[in-house]
């Protein structure tokens, strides 16, 4: 099984929007609903900001919001933060009970 | 409010066993709801899923590792544990215990996170 492909930076100035891209196949994004959005500050462990596609878990800002068209998941960010500035790691559930990870995506808030 | 903490030796040498301990506490880990799991970072690098218990005794493995990775829960003491053997220095890693919400099925997504414990395998 292959990582799912992420660019490994993307960036924008406060208040603008930003896509991040999750490239999977048909064994895995393309099959299941089940891609999650994790963000990572230096040294800290990642936090869930999307599950299940497009929902949110309480407490994340409606700044965040994920989407899917076949094989390839996204997350937006909108109205970028300075506080936006972490990493980004994709998750998909995939065929046989695994979950594969994203290499992740440095958003830089210019 | 559930935190997870993981434990165990910091260095191990090529070819050996590394073995580490998540312990949980502000909840209980023998329950249908969740799923635990271990997941490592390399330096520099990204996530990788290890494998998944649930208090049932069923477990997951990620199959490029499956050979070489145990994984347990002792209830008794609210730990579930990681070993995997004959390491390499490819197995350094920052190493993350997690849990899974199991409301549906599949279990997702790494809702609670430790604070990861970083491994060097280095003679």
């Amino acid at each position: 099984q292959s990582a799912l492909t992420q660019p490994p930076s993307a960036s924008g100035s406060p208040g603008q929007s930003v896509t991040i891209s999750c490239t999977g196949t048909s064994s895995d994004v393309g099959n299941y609903d089940y891609v999650s959005w994790y963000q990572q500050y230096p040294g800290k462990a990642p936090k869930v900001v999307i599950y299940e596609v497009t929902k949110r878990p309480s407490g994340v800002p409606d700044r965040f919001s994920g989407s899917k068209s076949g094989n390839t998941a996204s997350l937006t960010v909108s109205g970028l933060q300075a506080e936006d500035e972490a990493d980004y790691y994709c998750s998909s559930y995939a065929a046989r009970n695994n979950w594969l990870f994203g290499g992740g995506t440095k958003l830089t808030v210019l | 409010q559930l935190q997870l903490q993981e434990s165990g030796p910091g260095l191990v040498k090529p070819s050996e066993t590394l073995s580490l301990t998540c312990t949980v506490s502000g909840g209980s880990i023998d329950t249908s709801t969740f799923y635990w799991a271990w997941i490592r970072q390399p330096p520099g690098k990204g996530l990788e899923w290890i494998a998944s218990v649930y208090y049932s005794g069923s477990t997951y493995f990620n199959p490029s590792l499956k050979s070489r990775v145990t994984i347990s829960m002792d209830p008794s003491n609210n730990q579930f544990s990681l070993t995997l053997s004959s390491v390499t220095a490819a197995d350094t890693a920052l190493y993350y215990c997690a849990r899974q919400d199991r409301t549906d099925w599949p279990p997702d997504p790494f809702d609670v996170w430790g604070q990861g414990t970083m491994v060097t395998v280095s003679s």
